[in-house]
């Protein structure tokens, strides 16, 4: 079964500080994307990196980027310089390149909190 | 332009009522979805239409039907509501299926009373 575990349900960051908030996932695809989507408190899923499984090079947005270990299938999200508006669930997901029809397999969050 | 809507954004209702949740997206996407957020904030993956067409039905019992008139529209319609549905349910819409970013509308939170 495909899965995706956040080891975190919550964590905390000082204002300008980096934090890094851990994910790792379970398939047995050989191609596939991982994503980290933010759900700040107005409820809304906004993309905030994509993965692509055969890219070696890590996906980098902004102050947003990734360390995707393939062989460990680890896909931790690094945010730096943190803002308050960075305050939010943090939901790291995985969908299979072919076969799953788009059904992102999300895990169960991550609360960050920024304190100022 | 909002680029995947949802309406309404919150609905009371009484147990064994019937509702609809409408849903419109102006991307061109081919595929769309619907998710469940329960209460503990999990996100999982009810039903995924491609070009009109159901593609994944999840274990949802049958009470929840959804409609889709057109590749732009993805409605849900739920019958015999009960309390174990109040949730916010996210449309959402892809260009394709198969590890396309998936755009969310704004979640219509639910509340069965």
């Amino acid at each position: 079964a495909q899965t995706v575990t956040q080891s975190q349900p919550e964590m905390s960051v000082q204002e300008a500080e980096t934090v890094t908030l851990s994910c790792t996932y379970d398939t047995s695809e050989s191609d596939y994307y991982l994503f980290w989507y933010k759900q700040p408190p107005s409820r809304q899923m906004i993309l905030v990196i994509r993965q692509e499984a055969y890219k070696q090079q890590n996906a980098t947005e902004n102050r947003f980027s990734v360390n995707f270990q393939k062989a460990a299938k680890s896909f931790s999200l690094k945010i730096s310089d943190s803002q308050l508006g960075d305050a939010a669930m943090y939901f790291c997901a995985h969908t299979p390149y072919r076969g799953s029809q788009g059904n992102l397999i999300f895990g169960k969050g991550t609360k960050l909190s920024v304190k100022p | 332009d909002t680029a995947v809507s949802q309406t309404p954004k919150y609905l009371v209702t009484q147990m064994g009522n019937d509702k609809s949740i409408k849903c419109e997206q102006n991307l061109g996407h081919d595929t769309m979805y619907w998710y469940k957020q329960d209460s503990k904030k999990f996100l999982k993956i009810m039903f995924s239409y491609n070009n009109k067409e159901l593609i994944i039905n999840e274990t949802v019992p049958n009470r929840f039907s959804p409609k889709s008139p057109d590749k732009a529209h993805l409605n849900l319609h739920i019958n015999s509501l009960e309390l174990g549905d109040s949730a916010v349910y996210f449309c959402a819409s892809s260009r394709e299926f198969s590890g396309n970013t998936i755009y969310f509308g704004e979640g219509s939170w639910l509340t069965v009373v």
